[in-house]
């Protein structure tokens, strides 16, 4: 079975600029989260969707959104890019959204906003 | 607020020595604890994890210890290898949301 997937890897943007980062979960998989990880921050929860709706969001301003297609797939969008946005973000999906169900990650997508 | 402490932020161990790393939470609502192992440039990886009415759990050379009293909880490697060598994550979770100590940087010497 593939893994969670995550496109692209790698992207530079400039400040003021919006990104669109995208996550292919494991197939069968219908739970999608996002995570942020910093050197200073770690790893920080972003938001959750499941079947196409967002059940739960971490402390990031509005600017930070996503969404979820009826395959599971799904994308996070950073709208007026600032520096402190650069980072890692993480994608990790599960079969369904109880507690105890293991989160498989995706490799990421390495942002740096100059 | 850090949801999860961790502790030590960096662990050098000889090769063949038991890796020990601790985390606290304060939260009562945590339902199950994993932990990560995250490589340089991969995502992390789920290694183990235990829900809060086991007090123990093993799995090859990997053991999670859990004091649900002292709202505790630690990650045993024994026998450390060099390939071990990593950055580990413990973590907590409700409602499907995982919330991540700082990370343990894990070095195991030759």
């Amino acid at each position: 079975k593939a893994g969670v997937t995550q496109t692209p890897r790698y992207l530079i943007k400039t400040r003021g600029q919006q990104v669109t980062l995208s996550c292919s979960p494991i197939s069968g998989h219908r739970s999608v989260s996002w995570y942020q990880q910093t050197p200073g921050q770690g790893l920080q929860f972003l938001f959750e969707y499941f079947s196409e709706t967002q059940r739960n969001k971490g402390n990031f301003p509005g600017r930070f959104s996503g969404r979820q297609f009826s395959n599971s797939r799904s994308e996070m969008n950073v709208s007026t890019l600032e520096l402190g946005d650069s980072a890692l973000y993480l994608c990790a999906s599960s079969l369904q959204r109880e507690s105890g169900n293991e989160q498989f990650f995706g490799p990421g997508t390495r942002l740096t906003v100059l | 607020q850090q949801q999860v402490k961790q502790s030590p932020q960096s662990l050098i161990v000889q090769k063949g020595g038991i890796s020990i790393i601790n985390c606290a939470y304060e939260n009562t609502a945590f339902d199950y604890f994993p932990w990560y192992q995250q490589f340089p440039g991969k995502g992390p990886a789920l290694l183990i994890a235990i829900r809060p009415d086991v007090s123990e759990k093993k799995e090859g050379r990997f053991t999670i210890s859990f004091n649900k009293s002292a709202k505790q909880f630690s990650l045993h490697i024994m026998d450390s290898q060099p390939g071990d060598s990593a950055t580990y994550f413990c973590a907590a979770c409700w409602a499907n949301n995982l919330f991540f100590g700082t990370g343990t940087r894990l070095t195991v010497i030759p």
